[in-house]
């Protein structure tokens, strides 16, 4: 069965130190991966999405990496700042729809 | 001026009520999603409509009905609540048929808690 897996439920980390986020997925074989950021109270926000023949993509401080070999993708997060603090998703397209993995709750702490 | 808005943003009610969620999408997105995010934060597709044509009906009870009078609406009608319907509930709009590709992603709504008594 598909599965998508973000390796933990929560990080904590201090402010200027970078934020690494990893999203492992079995049973894809996706043309493009996508991040999402959900604040507690509020629906998921686009963040980026990376495709198979990109490597690495930046946005801002944010930066996306995607390894279809490993099946893995990383969401680092540069120069940690607590408006950071956030649940990060990361979502993968199959059949149609867009699934999600469980997420990531980061904390950056001051 | 608000891209996906969803009504009523809470809804508490009792086992055995019927209820709607409202949404509407100013975005000119042809395709509009039903989400439902459980207790854990795990987020499950619903439904799927683009041009107000169903593509995508998730293994949902079918006490669960959307319905889409045109493609800038998706409204869900749920009959018959239940305790485990309570959760919080997302609409979600994008381009092109299903949009996943799209680098602009997924619009979201600020979802609905439904909470069953």
């Amino acid at each position: 069965s598909q599965k998508i897996e973000q390796n933990s439920e929560a990080l904590n980390i201090q402010e200027g130190k970078t934020a690494t986020l990893t999203c492992n997925y079995t049973n894809y074989s996706p043309a493009y991966l996508q991040w999402y950021r959900q604040d507690p109270g509020r629906g998921p926000v686009f963040l980026l999405l990376i495709r198979e023949n990109e490597k690495e993509k930046r946005k801002e401080r944010l930066k996306v990496t995607f390894d279809t070999t490993l099946k893995q993708s990383l969401f680092h997060i540069t120069a940690s700042q607590p408006a950071d603090s956030a649940t990060y998703l990361c979502a993968l397209p199959s059949d149609y729809k867009l699934s999600f993995g469980a997420g990531t709750t980061v904390t950056v702490r001051a | 001026d608000t891209a996906v808005s969803q009504t009523p943003k809470y809804l508490v009610t009792q086992m055995g009520n019927d209820k709607s969620i409202k949404c509407e999408q100013n975005l000119g997105h042809d395709t509009m999603y039903w989400y439902k995010q459980d207790s854990k934060k795990f987020l499950k597709i619903m439904f799927s409509y683009n041009n107000k044509e169903l593509i995508i009906n998730e293994t949902v009870p079918n006490r669960f009905s959307p319905k889409s009078p045109d493609k800038a609406h998706l409204n869900l009608h749920i009959n018959s609540l239940e305790l485990g319907d309570s959760a919080v509930y997302f609409c979600a709009s994008s381009q092109g048929s299903w949009g996943g590709s799209s680098n602009y992603g997924y619009t979201f709504g600020s979802g609905t808690r439904l909470t069953v008594v």
